[in-house]
């Protein structure tokens, strides 16, 4: 079974500072992982994935992720936090070799990080 | 990227009555997905809408509670039967690029908050 685990539920970072939001997961196969945010009364929104290759990913908002295979882990990263990158950001996996209800199509979200960026 | 949107955005129900949210997508999806997220906690898949067949639904979930239509490839609804205050929740609409690949993005809608009293 696939699973994804945020071990910090709320992360506190200073304005300008760096910020990173933390992501493990378990999986059979290769996995396809996800980050999305959501801000207060919206829906999810994409920030960016992984899927093969290069293992820096660069996503929306100036965020990025590095994928480590030998720690299982996706954590999102961005250089610089603003205020507005205050919001509940979610991981998600989706392990393409395993066969559920939904084909391989099953995507497996993370109890969020609430991240609040202080001024 | 897709498109989505939920009507209505929130409702207050009373018990025992149903609720049917709607969602709409601006562009031709394969696959669509109904998620619930109760109150400070992740997203909870419900089941697939599958065009032309019946909904496919994760364990703990059933047809009876949460019927689920999908006439077309842009829109699907997800009715909340028999409501009971623990179904109090934001549930959100979810759709999958045209091209059906496993790698595709899954794009969200913004959510339709459901307080039942």
């Amino acid at each position: 079974a696939q699973s994804v685990a945020q071990p910090e539920d709320q992360v506190n970072v200073a304005e300008g500072n760096p910020l990173t939001v933390k992501c493990t997961y378990s999986v059979s196969g290769n996995p396809y992982l996800f980050w999305y945010v959501q801000y207060p009364n919206r829906g999810l929104q994409f920030l960016l994935k992984y899927i093969t290759g290069d293992n820096l990913v660069k996503g929306s908002y100036g965020f990025e992720a590095e994928f480590n295979k030998s720690q299982t882990s996706f954590h999102l990263k961005k250089p610089s936090a603003l205020v507005s990158d205050s919001a509940l950001y979610f991981c998600a996996v989706r392990d393409p070799t395993t066969i559920s209800n939904f084909g391989n199509e099953k995507l497996t979200f993370g109890t969020g990080t609430r991240l609040t960026i202080i001024p | 990227s897709a498109v989505i949107s939920q009507k209505p955005s929130r409702d207050i129900c009373q018990r025992g009555t149903s609720l049917t949210i709607q969602c709409q997508v601006d562009s031709q999806v394969t696959m669509m997905f109904w998620y619930r997220q109760q109150p400070g906690q992740s997203l909870t898949l419900i089941a697939t809408a599958n065009q032309g067949s019946e909904a496919t639904y994760e364990s703990g979930f059933v047809i009876d509670k949460f019927p689920i239509s999908r006439p077309n490839l842009t829109f699907s609804t997800l009715t909340v039967s028999n409501m009971s205050p623990e179904d109090s929740s934001i549930y959100l609409c979810s759709a999958k690029q045209r091209t059906g690949a496993s790698t595709d993005t899954q794009y969200f809608g913004p959510g339709t908050r459901l307080t039942v009293l």
